[in-house]
């Protein structure tokens, strides 16, 4: 079974200031794992995916996440928030083996202070 | 090239009435999926289909809930006898048939059981 483990529901970092929200996936196949963001009252937007390529993925809008095996974590990251970088953000794990469902965190919810 | 439809966006019933919600996939995309997102918390998988097929139903309940994807026209969850527990944001998205599927949703039913 695949889970995944977000920490903190809430992350609140000023204008300007590093953003890293925490996801950490338990999966006993080799994983694909997603970062997805939600703004409110809309569907979930992909912001980016690892696939077993390079382990640094980069996505849109500035954002980028680190694939680390050994610490079973994939942790998004942007240098420098902005104001429009306020939304709900989601990790997402799936496998391999055909079974194409993705198993989502409970999200964290990003605050973007002026 | 249109994104995941959904409709309706908004739809209200009342307790014991049934609830249809559709979902036309993107263009070339073939495999459907449908999750289901409680307050609060984040979306949880239901079930996948592929045209005249469902390949994996295990999140779905056992009872009250279907959901089909014929051969022409959009893919339907079905809610039978409402409760007011079915109040959820129900999400559809699509893939091409190859893995890792590059997922797009749609932006979502809200359900609202009164």
């Amino acid at each position: 079974a695949q889970s995944v483990t977000q920490l903190g529901s809430h992350v609140s970092v000023s204008e300007g200031a590093l953003v890293l929200l925490r996801c950490n996936y338990s999966s006993s196949v080799p994983p694909y794992l997603f970062w997805y963001v939600q703004y409110p009252n809309q569907g979930l937007q992909l912001l980016l995916k690892y696939t077993s390529a390079a382990t640094l993925v980069k996505g849109i809008n500035g954002f980028e996440a680190e694939f680390k095996k050994s610490e079973t974590s994939f942790h998004l990251t942007k240098p420098s928030a902005h104001m429009s970088d306020a939304a709900e953000y989601f990790c997402a794990v799936s496998d391999n083996t055909g079974r194409r469902a993705l198993t989502f965190g409970s999200g964290t919810r990003l605050q973007v202070q002026p | 090239n249109a994104g995941v439809m959904q409709n309706p966006r908004h739809l209200v019933r009342r307790r014991g009435q049934e609830a249809r919600l559709r979902c036309s996939p993107m263009k070339g995309h073939s495999h459907v999926y449908w999750y289901r997102q409680l307050p609060e918390e984040g979306l949880k998988f239901m079930v996948y289909l592929q045209k005249e097929n469902i390949i994996d139903e295990s999140g779905m309940p056992k009872e009250r809930f279907s959901a089909e994807f014929p051969k022409e026209g959009p893919s339907i969850l079905r809610i039978q006898q409402v409760v007011r527990g079915d109040s959820a944001a129900y999400f559809c998205a699509s893939s091409p048939p190859e893995v890792p599927g590059g997922y797009t949703f749609g932006s979502g039913t809200r359900l609202t059981v009164v």
